[in-house]
């Protein structure tokens, strides 16, 4: 029973492509994010959606964009890959209200080439 | 909250040895405290959320203290076993109703039998 799953686990690509990593949760939460490890090992959050909308939105390139069908799914897109792309990619999921602890997916290791 | 640090960056103990490291964090707008456990090759895991200054938390040999005046956190192991290995990190939020973590860099503790 695996509460929130990612896939894929790995995803290596060549600079320029388009990719999507998608994350589901099944714990009925209605809060889900997408985190980025940096190359210092620093998670840090990209985004979050709240029952479909749109609450986080940090600075990253345009060229990600996240997209929620339902509140259990967050799919993360990335237009034109580039090399700084490569790092791993985490999904999360909490329920509404704070302090909102968070459940992590196993991480998805995109690597462009 | 944007600063978080924690230390030490890394730890090596003997198994049966107590440990502990802190999370600093700004004290303005705080409104809780997470600590994770992270192991290698796995996803990031909720130890303890805190919210009230002088709040302590345990579980097993594990726990976590809170000053929220100071803008601090303690972490404690007693009696490090081989499986304590894992990066610990902590995570401060604020009162935002996004429910925005800050994840300190992480303490990296090693535990030799």
């Amino acid at each position: 029973d695996t509460a929130v799953s990612q896939t894929p686990k790995y995803l290596v690509t060549q600079m320029g492509n388009d990719k999507s990593i998608k994350c589901e949760q099944n714990l009925g939460h209605d809060t889900m994010y997408w985190y980025k490890q940096d190359s210092k090992k620093f998670l840090k959050i990209m985004f979050s959606y709240n029952n479909k909308e749109l609450i986080i939105n940090e600075t990253v390139p345009n060229r990600f964009s996240p997209k929620s069908p339902d509140k259990a799914h967050l799919n993360l897109h990335i237009n034109s890959l580039e090399l700084g792309d490569s790092a791993v990619y985490f999904c999360a999921s909490s329920q509404g209200g704070l302090p909102n602890e968070q459940f992590f997916g196993p991480g998805t290791r995109l690597t462009v080439l | 909250i944007l600063n978080v640090e924690q230390s030490p960056q890394s730890l090596h103990v003997q198994e049966g040895d107590s440990t502990n490291f802190t999370c600093s964090f700004p004290s303005s707008n705080f409104y809780a405290l997470h600590w994770y456990r992270w192991e290698t090759a796995k996803s990031p895991e909720a130890l303890f959320v805190m919210t009230l200054n002088g709040d302590e938390k345990k579980k097993g040999r594990i726990s976590a203290t809170l000053n929220t005046k100071e803008g601090y956190s303690y972490l404690y192991i007693k009696g490090s076993q081989p499986e304590d290995s894992a990066t610990y990190l902590c995570a401060p939020h604020g009162s935002s109703n996004t429910g925005k973590l800050i994840f300190g860099q992480g303490t990296t503790l090693q535990v030799k039998p």
